[in-house]
């Protein structure tokens, strides 16, 4: 159980153009989902928290308008980076936290999008 | 500044040997510390974690120690394997924060040597 899904695995696209990037969570619920951005071997940085049927949360320096978060039902998230550039080539990771938890701060990571932009 | 200081960078140990990761903190409002597993290409996958109430966790190979007064923490992978080659992040939360974020150390790559 508690697997989370991200489509696609890997996208290349053009500068200028905008990408979808999918984050699903497969047999469970979850009222909030995170969206991280990794470098090549380094940590995970967190970019924004979104909670279902609101606005997302975002970290500093992130920029809200380039980085679109939707979190429109508890199984699904997606992030969309609008006029991407060859900076904005990442390591993108979503995870959810399952709906109703007490007692832990498990989140549940998915595999993750390789974005490169030429 | 960095909340979750996490050591060492890199750690080749022999096959059958015992791994060994240390982390520390400084926001003594954590109470929520796991460990994660990462494989190239891949997302993280949460390994074994602890809350401050016990010093120590065991789960098959994998042990955290915790230290409270000290603010730290460590992974001990015994009998450490070639298919335990990744790199491991050590994590930190605050249950009860209006978001439970993680913050995330730096990342330890471990290679076993077979």
């Amino acid at each position: 159980g508690a697997v989370v899904s991200q489509h696609p695995s890997r996208v290349i696209c053009k500068s200028g153009t905008s990408v979808k990037i999918e984050c699903r969570s497969l047999d469970f619920q979850a009222t909030t989902m995170f969206w991280y951005r990794q470098f090549p071997k380094q940590s995970l940085m967190l970019m924004a928290t979104s909670n279902e049927g609101s606005k997302a949360t975002y970290e500093q320096g992130v920029e809200k308008d380039k980085f679109l978060i939707n979190h429109a039902s508890l199984t699904l998230s997606t992030l969309t980076v609008t006029s991407a550039h060859p900076e904005d080539s990442s390591f993108y990771i979503c995870s959810a936290r399952p709906a109703g938890y007490t007692s832990t701060d498990t989140q549940y990571f998915g595999p993750g999008t390789r974005l490169t932009v030429l | 500044q960095q909340q979750v200081k996490q050591s060492p960078q890199s750690l080749i140990v022999q096959k059958g040997g015992i791994s060994i990761i240390n982390c520390a903190y400084e926001n003594t409002a954590f109470d929520y510390f796991p460990w994660y597993q990462q494989f190239p290409g891949k997302g993280p996958a949460l390994l074994i974690a602890i809350r401050p109430d016990v010093s120590e966790k065991k789960e098959g190979r994998f042990t955290i120690s915790f230290n409270k007064s000290a603010k730290q923490f460590s992974l001990h992978i015994m009998d450490s394997q070639p298919g335990d080659s990744a790199t491991y992040f050590c994590a930190a939360s605050r249950y009860g924060g209006s978001q439970g974020n993680l913050i995330f150390g730096k990342g330890t790559k471990l290679s076993v040597k077979p």
